[in-house]
Order: structure tokens, then sequence, then C-alpha cells
């Protein structure tokens, strides 16, 4: 059985502060990890995407997060808010063989203030 | 370069009606899914489909009927709808697994008087 957690359900910042957003795992296997983003009336898009490569992942944007299996989180963040960046944020787990499985968190909506 | 493409967009009807949602791409994957959006839910998998002919239960399937006759289509059924089924559906697809990327459509939001 797997599942996430995001954390935050909201999260503001002024234009131009860092952006940390939230997710923990729980996975029985080594899975594959995901963020999404949705902006308003939108279809999800892939943000990045963590494979068992490098732990640190860069996405597009300027996003990046860190698998840390240790403490089972997959953590977004970026340097400095955009005021684009307004949107919903959700992490996703995959196990490897399973299309069925895949488990998306709550989402976290992020707002960011001028 | 059209991709994933729903429809219709928006769409208002009664109870016991029945609908169809339409879901088409473009890049030939083998893999559909077809997701419900609610507050507080995330996103659950209603249907999936890995080929044509070939679908299977997510974890929310109850009152949703799909079909795949071509790669390319998925449509999502709701036979007879009820107030519950209001909510934002998406289809998505993906080349196959491990499951690397899923490309969504833009929604298709369904009320349910």
């Amino acid at each position: 059985a797997q599942s996430v957690t995001q954390l935050d359900s909201h999260v503001s910042v002024s234009e131009g502060t860092p952006v940390l957003l939230r997710c923990n795992y729980s996975s029985s296997y080594s899975p594959s990890l995901f963020w999404y983003v949705q902006h308003p009336n939108k279809g999800l898009q892939l943000l990045l995407k963590y494979t068992s490569a490098a732990t640190l992942v860069k996405g597009i944007n300027g996003f990046e997060a860190e698998f840390k299996k240790s403490e089972t989180s997959f953590h977004l963040t970026k340097p400095s808010a955009h005021m684009s960046d307004a949107a919903e944020y959700f992490c996703v787990v995959a196990p490897s063989g399973s299309a069925r499985q895949l488990t998306f968190g709550s989402g976290t909506q992020l707002t960011v203030l001028p | 370069d059209a991709g994933i493409t729903q429809s219709p967009r928006y769409k208002i009807t009664e109870t016991g009606r029945q609908v169809t949602l339409m879901c088409h791409q473009t890049w030939s994957h083998s893999y559909m899914f077809w997701y419900r959006q609610d507050l507080g839910h995330g996103l659950r998998l209603i249907y999936y489909s890995a080929a044509a002919d070939i679908t299977d239960k997510g974890e929310v399937p109850d009152g949703y009927v799909v079909s795949r006759s071509k790669t390319e289509n998925f449509p999502l059924t709701l036979e007879s709808a009820t107030r519950s089924q209001t909510s934002v559906y998406f289809c998505a697809s993906s080349q196959g697994l491990p499951l690397r990327e899923l490309f969504f459509g833009e929604g298709s939001r369904l009320t349910v008087l």
C-alpha cells in the first residue's frame, strides 16, 4: 500500500521570497515521485519527476525537489516566487509496475502576494 | 499538435440522464485514464486502460462505464447521473509502464442537478 501526504493545504508567500511545498510519502517499493501544477481551469502539467536517478531533481520554471529516503519526503522548492507561480500543486507517488496505484496528494494551493 | 482533448468542457444535466464525456489523444499512447477531482480529495482514479479493448477499474468506478475500441479514444459514460457525480473530470494518457509522465486534458466540468 502507498500514500502521499501534502502537509499544507494552503501556502502564501510574497513575490521574490522562497517557496517550500511539503510532501511525505509511504510506499512498499521504491517509487517514482512527481510534482504536478494546476492553474485555474486547466489540466495538470508535470513540473518534475524522480525516478531513482539523482536525488535532487530540477524541473521547469525554476522549481526543484529533493528525494530524501530516510525522511520519506519529496519537498518542492523554488528560490524566488513569481506571481505566475500561483496555482495548485500536487505531489504524486507511483509504483514502477502499476498504473492503477498512482496516488495523488490532496493538493497545496500556493498564493503569491505582490 | 492537439495532444489530448476533452469534450464537452462544461455540461449541466439532470439526475437520471445518461452523459458521455469524450477523450481523444493524438500521441498513440497506450495508457489512458479517467480521474475525478473533488475538493479535499485530490484526484481519484475512476477507470484506466492499458490498450485498446483493455480496461480496468480504479478507486471509484461505481456508476461509470468506459470503452476503448480505438487507441486514441477513451469515452467515459455515466449511465444514470447522480448528484454525487458532480465533479471535474480529467482524462490523461501515458506512453506505458513504468509511468514517466501523465499528460492531462483540460477537464470536463459536470454538474448534475
